[in-house]
């Protein structure tokens, strides 16, 4: 079984600042990590994921995070926070390579970036 | 020209009423899923389909049922509807590739009363 876990489930910080936004797995197999942003009222879109190619992963506005098998973390990062990145954010995990790929969701963390 | 759309966007009904929720995605795409996503935001996988299997989550109620006429739509059909199916229900879909990216559709607020 594989499963994530979000630490916070409410991040705010100011306009400029770091963002990080945690995630931890369990998994006993190899994991596949994705992270996405869901804006208010709307649908999920994929933000950037981790297929093993490489530990660090660099994804859509800016957004990039690091996989570390030693820490079983996949945390999520970006060097200057927007006003537009405001919402949740979730991190997923699967095992599957093949097929469906049935993705397990954390419970998400809400950002709010203040002016 | 909305990858994957969903009606309607909002439903509300009473226990007990049998309803439906319709999803089409245009992106060609192999496989179709059904996510809720409860009042605390937590997103759970209920049902994922290509035209070679069926994958239900074991947790999910027989009162939930998946048809799809065509690789092109995936609908949701809900029997008895209880208070505690009220949620936000998401239609995704991707390829049948390694990993793919899953497309989400807006979503469809489900009130039972």
């Amino acid at each position: 079984a594989q499963s994530v876990t979000q630490l916070g489930s409410h991040v705010s910080v100011s306009e400029g600042a770091l963002v990080l936004l945690r995630c931890n797995y369990s998994s006993s197999v190899p994991p596949y990590l994705f992270w996405y942003v869901q804006y208010p009222n709307q649908g999920l879109q994929l933000l950037l994921k981790y297929t093993s190619a490489a530990t660090l992963v660099k994804g859509i506005n800016g957004f990039e995070a690091e996989f570390k098998k030693s820490e079983t973390s996949f945390h999520l990062t970006k060097p200057s926070a927007h006003m537009s990145d405001a919402a949740e954010y979730f991190c997923a995990v699967t095992t599957s390579q093949t097929g469906a790929n049935n993705l397990f969701f954390g419970t998400g963390t809400r950002l709010t970036v203040i002016p | 020209d909305t990858a994957v759309s969903q009606t309607p966007k909002y439903l509300v009904t009473q226990m007990g009423n049998d309803k439906s929720i319709k999803c089409e995605q245009n992106l060609g795409h192999d496989t179709m899923y059904w996510y809720k996503q409860d009042s605390k935001k937590f997103l759970k996988i209920m049902f994922s389909y290509n035209n070679k299997e069926l994958i239900i989550n074991e947790t999910v109620p027989n009162r939930f049922s998946p048809k799809s006429p065509d690789k092109a739509h995936l609908n949701l059909h809900i029997n008895s509807l209880e208070l505690g199916d009220s949620a936000v229900y998401f239609c995704a879909s991707s390829q049948v590739v390694s990993l793919s990216e899953q497309y989400f559709g807006p979503g469809t607020r489900l009130t039972v009363t």
